[in-house]
């Protein structure tokens, strides 16, 4: 098993220009989420997914997007790049029991900056 | 609302030294989960340990060790005979419903001196 991968591991962007992190797993997870790492902050739940078809906002999603298609992949998107978007993206997915998610496997970090 | 707190910014001892990684956590619910997740300046996250809020048995895993009281709220980890391998930023997490994910403290950046 490759466990969650994301795609790009580093990326640069200027303000206004659009991109997609791409997360994907292969354990057959239900739940998906987005966060970002930002100093000082912890992580942050940006946006989750309990399963295909099925998305939802966390705790800072503005200025993102996401979709669920398939149960293995869990697309981000930026659809206009800003300043302050600038952070680490982690994708992680797990699954739910009785509503309650087993251990979390995150990926390996995507880095974003936004000029 | 949830709400973790990890009152430690940054630790630093000498290798070999114990050394407790504070947390404490703010729920009304009463079941949940609490997590430890390493984060070693490789940037990846690993997981530690997951504990139920049912389960009030303290958890040793070699050097690791985990001390949970509900009484105080706390989630304390404490790693024995410490090891530069463990300089890291070590985050406590809590969920209380699966689909509002995690709600993470901080984080505690651990240094470990040779």
């Amino acid at each position: 098993n490759a466990g969650v991968t994301q795609t790009p591991k580093f990326q640069v962007l200027k303000t206004g220009q659009s991109m997609t992190l791409q997360c994907a797993q292969d354990m057959n997870h239900e739940y998906m989420s987005w966060y970002r790492q930002d100093p000082g902050m912890g992580l942050r739940l940006i946006h989750y997914s309990v399963g295909a078809g099925i998305t939802d906002q966390g705790e800072v999603p503005n200025g993102y997007n996401v979709s669920r298609s398939t149960t293995e992949d869990f697309p981000l998107r930026l659809l206009s790049a800003a300043p302050s978007q600038t952070s680490v993206y982690f994708c992680a997915s797990s699954y739910l029991d009785r509503g309650l998610q087993e251990t979390q496997y995150f990926g390996p970090g995507t880095r974003l900056l936004v000029l | 609302a949830q709400k973790v707190t990890q009152a430690q910014t940054e630790i630093s001892v000498v290798e070999k030294e114990d050394v407790t990684l504070d947390c404490v956590y703010e729920t009304r619910d009463t079941t949940y989960y609490l997590f430890w997740y390493k984060q070693p300046p490789s940037g990846e996250l690993v997981f530690l340990i997951r504990r139920n809020s049912f389960d009030e048995q303290n958890e040793i895993s070699g050097r690791y060790s985990w001390n949970f009281q509900k009484s105080t709220s706390s989630f304390n980890f404490t790693i024995t005979a410490s090891q530069v391998v463990d300089s890291a930023v070590y985050f406590c997490a809590l969920e209380v419903d699966g689909a509002d994910g995690l709600t993470f403290g901080k984080g505690t950046h651990l240094i470990i001196q040779p």
